[in-house]
């Protein structure tokens, strides 16, 4: 059964912390992506990525990086965690080269800050 | 950018009736993704249809869509409590760009 993980479902971190979400797909899929869920605000894109070591902006980049070493690991990085940050962050993956853009969601990770 | 807009926002309805859920989006679109997400959990696809088709089938699915008024809408047959979750449509602009997602509708079905 094809997947994307994220390694912690639940993650509670103090303001100013660094924090590492990591998310690992085994499809072979060339395209990741990093989206947060707010209630009432549905899914934003944070970045994307569609090759190895490649990054993209999305829509609301601030306080976030991300890292692509390798094809199937794409990191969603928070140098300095703020309350505001506190939301389900989603991890999601597609085929790339001309596939149909479907997505491939994982589980989730739902990240409290104090 | 929001691109889709879905219509309810909530939606409650008994067993076994239909449940009919709809799109609204602003730009020309490669195709339109109907997704699913139980509560807590990540988002499923559950179909997907291009521009230039009107009308699609899986299962107790139907998806219309309407690209002359930038609509779709998907309708769940003989609904069950366990299609209860939260829709999102999503749309897909030229294949080569992310997917936009609207903010979803919650279906909750009573037994």
């Amino acid at each position: 059964d094809v997947k994307v993980t994220q390694s912690s479902r639940y993650l509670v971190k103090r303001t100013g912390e660094k924090v590492f979400l990591e998310c690992v797909q085994d499809m072979d899929h060339e395209n990741m992506f990093w989206y947060r869920q707010d209630p009432g605000l549905g899914l934003r894109l944070i970045y994307f990525s569609y090759d190895v070591k490649m990054k993209e902006k999305g829509d609301i980049p601030e306080g976030y990086s991300v890292s692509r070493e390798k094809k199937e690991r794409f990191s969603l990085i928070l140098e300095s965690a703020s309350t505001n940050q506190t939301s389900m962050y989603l991890c999601a993956s597609s085929l790339g080269s001309g596939g149909a853009n479907v997505l491939t969601f994982g589980a989730g990770s739902r990240l409290t800050v104090l | 950018s929001q691109q889709g807009e879905e219509d309810p926002q909530a939606l409650s309805i008994q067993e076994g009736e239909n449940a009919t859920m709809n799109c609204s989006y602003k730009t020309s679109i490669n195709n339109l993704q109907w997704y699913r997400q139980n509560s807590g959990r990540g988002l499923v696809h559950l179909i997907l249809i291009r521009s230039n088709e009107r009308e699609k089938h899986s299962g107790r699915l139907r998806v219309t869509l309407d690209t002359s008024k930038k609509s779709s809408s998907l309708l769940i047959t003989a609904s069950r409590a366990a299609d209860t979750a939260s829709y999102f449509c999503a749309t897909d602009v030229n294949g080569n760009t992310p997917l936009v997602f609207g903010k979803g509708t919650r279906l909750s079905v009573i037994a």
